[in-house]
């Protein structure tokens, strides 16, 4: 079965830094998709980034880039130059090639301060 | 594009009545899924559907739970004789098949369901 594990609970960082949130994911094949996700604090769950397990090179998209470490079943998502809004909720999620159902992490609540 | 839409935003029922709640998917998505949030579980995987059949339904609670898909434009899931474990937010989301972004998934706002 699929398992995700975010152990970090809480971060608060300031503003304009760049923050580290860490995932680690146990997988039974060797191909899979990882996912970030952001739920604000109106609740709206929001798709930020994806890494196929095929590809070596680390995703990125706008001011966030991944830290793919195969070997060690770890996706970090990193958050360069934060911004207040950067205040949420993310969660690390992952699925099957073949099989849609993701499964997430119990997330990190990241706190930006000005 | 209208992203997926849910409906009601808030239910409140009483212990033992029925709740439906309903979701419209993106146009073009091939795929429904459900999602039960809570503090103590976080984000539950229920059921999903793949061009209105039923894939997996795992982590549906044997009873009381059922979920259809009776055309591509929505899908519902209703409760019967609703407990007060049964409140919390459910969230249905939506995926196409195209390529680079097969398996993501794109969420709608949620439908907070209240037991009283």
């Amino acid at each position: 079965a699929q398992k995700v594990t975010q152990t970090q609970t809480s971060i608060s960082v300031m503003e304009k830094t760049t923050v580290t949130m860490d995932c680690v994911y146990e997988t039974r094949d060797s191909s899979y998709f990882l996912f970030w996700y952001k739920q604000t604090a109106s609740g709206e769950i929001v798709f930020l980034i994806r890494q196929d397990s095929y590809k070596k090179e680390n995703a990125t998209e706008g001011h966030y880039s991944l830290n793919f470490q195969k070997p060690k079943s770890s996706i970090g998502l990193i958050i360069t130059a934060t911004q207040i809004e950067d205040s949420a909720v993310y969660f690390c999620a992952m699925s099957y090639y073949g099989n849609e159902k993701i499964t997430f992490g119990a997330g990190t609540k990241l706190t930006i301060k000005p | 594009n209208a992203g997926v839409i849910q409906t009601p935003r808030h239910k409140v029922t009483g212990k033992g009545q029925e709740a439906t709640l309903w979701c419209e998917p993106i146009s073009g998505h091939s795929a429904v899924f459900w999602y039960r949030q809570t503090i103590v579980q976080g984000l539950e995987f229920l059921t999903y559907f793949r061009n209105q059949a039923p894939i997996d339904d795992s982590g549906m609670p044997k009873e009381r739970f059922s979920a259809q898909m009776p055309n591509q434009s929505h899908s519902t899931l209703k409760i019967q004789s609703t407990q007060p474990q049964d409140s919390a937010v459910y969230l249905c989301a939506s995926s196409s098949r195209d390529r680079g972004s097969q398996n993501t998934l794109y969420f709608g706002a949620g439908t907070r369901l209240s037991v009283l």
